[in-house]
């Protein structure tokens, strides 16, 4: 069992590039969630997906959109990338939505926009 | 508005001395808060669970405490290791996918 897998571990984009972000689950979990974590603050719900064909926006959407390819696939794209989408992403996955499931994260992907 | 509020912001103890960390928050409604444990470079892994009723869990030597009537927790950690040098997060659920991220206690640990 791998886990949550993100590709790749890092990357540098200029401003106004675009990129996505892949995850993979291999849990067989309903749920999948992208955050970003910045210096000095806590994690931040970018999107989730609840199940399978479902994508809703979390706490700061604004410059991203995702795809939920199949149960496993959860991906993040950056149509045209700022300086201050410079972040570490995480992508995580649960059972459920609902509950005190416990979310898995991957390693995460260290982003750089110049 | 719905904060988690860590305590200390860093923390050094020698390696075999027991510490704790501090989390308030001012979540409502509450459905659950967790601990996490994100070694550098790598994603947060989960130490424990509560729920509203539940107030001390347990993993190894981890110990989480829950007040839902002051809003606080703590995790204890005893005996430390050198591995358990990491960030430790605090994180409180209203239910779904609505949760909040504390910003993180940074612990080292001395040999």
């Amino acid at each position: 069992n791998a886990g949550v897998t993100q590709t790749p571990k890092f990357q540098v984009l200029k401003t106004g590039q675009s990129m996505t972000l892949q995850c993979a689950q291999d849990m067989n979990h309903n749920s999948m969630y992208w955050y970003r974590q910045d210096p000095g603050m806590g994690l931040r719900l970018i999107y989730y997906s609840a199940s399978e064909g479902t994508t809703d926006k979390g706490e700061v959407p604004n410059g991203y959109n995702v795809s939920r390819l199949n149960k496993r696939e959860f991906s993040l794209r950056l149509e045209s990338a700022a300086p201050s989408q410079t972040s570490v992403y995480f992508c995580a996955s649960s059972e459920s939505l609902a509950g005190p499931d416990t979310q898995y994260f991957g390693p995460g992907t260290r982003l750089t926009v110049l | 508005k719905n904060q988690v509020e860590q305590s200390p912001q860093s923390l050094i103890i020698l390696e075999g001395k027991n510490c704790t960390l501090q989390c308030n928050y001012t979540v409502s409604p509450f459905s659950n808060l967790r601990w996490y444990k994100q070694d550098t470079g790598r994603g947060p892994v989960s130490l424990t669970i509560m729920t509203f009723s539940e107030n001390t869990k347990s993993n190894g030597r981890y110990t989480a405490t829950l007040d839902a009537d002051t809003k606080q927790s703590s995790l204890h950690i005893t005996a430390s290791q050198l591995s358990d040098s990491a960030s430790y997060i605090c994180v409180v659920s209203t239910g779904g996918f609505k949760t909040i991220f504390g910003a993180g206690t940074r612990l080292f640990v001395k040999a």
